[in-house]
């Protein structure tokens, strides 16, 4: 069966200091891959997906970056965090049009 | 730019009452429906889906939705819920041709299921 990993659950960080979630998939080979964020009291908004290795889009500028060395192994970074960076982040994968599995997702405080 | 509206942040009903919860979506092509739920400690997760077709659609756990072209809505309905029914409901609208990067969220509405 297909399950995916997302870790750290929780994080709190400084202003300025970097940041790397990691996201990884089992089960299935060459998933569609997606970076969420929720911010308080919005949607999800889609920050980026991935067809393939190395395959990165972005959805919407931002301060973070996304990368996919591996084929089930999806990376959120960022080199220098902004208060606004502050949210509930999901990993996700499908292999079409929708979306059948999201991570448990991280809550990143930036203070 | 498109958009997903679930008006209902948060509705708290006692259990056997019948619930609908509202999604309505602007854009005026061809576009796949989505609900997705997330219950208390656990993953986001599809609960239905409509491409085509009869645009009564039925889900898991006795959920349905119903696609209604012209109202520009999806509205999620169960005729009794239960308890184990409370969670965060989350409608989503991508467009044809698809591809989940074109996957537009709403902002969800909390189900509280009173025993």
């Amino acid at each position: 069966s297909q399950t995916i990993h997302q870790w750290p659950a929780t994080l709190v960080q400084p202003v300025g200091s970097p940041l790397s979630l990691e996201c990884t998939v089992e089960g299935t080979s060459n998933p569609n891959l997606y970076w969420y964020r929720q911010a308080a009291g919005r949607g999800l908004q889609l920050l980026f997906y991935s067809v393939g290795i190395g395959q990165i889009s972005s959805e919407v500028p931002q301060n973070l970056s996304a990368s996919r060395p591996q084929d089930r192994q999806f990376i959120l970074s960022s080199k220098k965090l902004l208060l606004s960076d502050s949210g509930f982040y999901l990993c996700a994968w499908g292999l079409s049009v929708d979306i059948q599995y999201f991570g448990a997702g991280t809550r990143l405080s930036v203070l | 730019a498109q958009s997903v509206s679930q008006h209902n942040h948060h509705v708290i009903l006692s259990e056997a009452a019948s619930l609908e919860l509202g999604c309505n979506y602007s854009y005026g092509g061809t576009v796949n429906l989505f609900w997705y739920v997330q219950y208390p400690g656990q993953h986001l997760q599809l609960l239905l889906k409509y491409f085509s077709g009869d645009p009564l659609v039925k889900g898991i756990k006795g959920f349905e939705a119903e696609f209604i072209k012209s109202k520009f809505s999806f509205n999620l309905r169960k005729p009794s819920v239960q308890w184990s029914d409370t969670a965060e409901y989350f409608c989503a609208v991508n467009k044809e041709p698809g591809g989940a990067n074109n996957l537009f969220f709403g902002t969800g509405t909390r189900l509280t299921v009173i025993p």
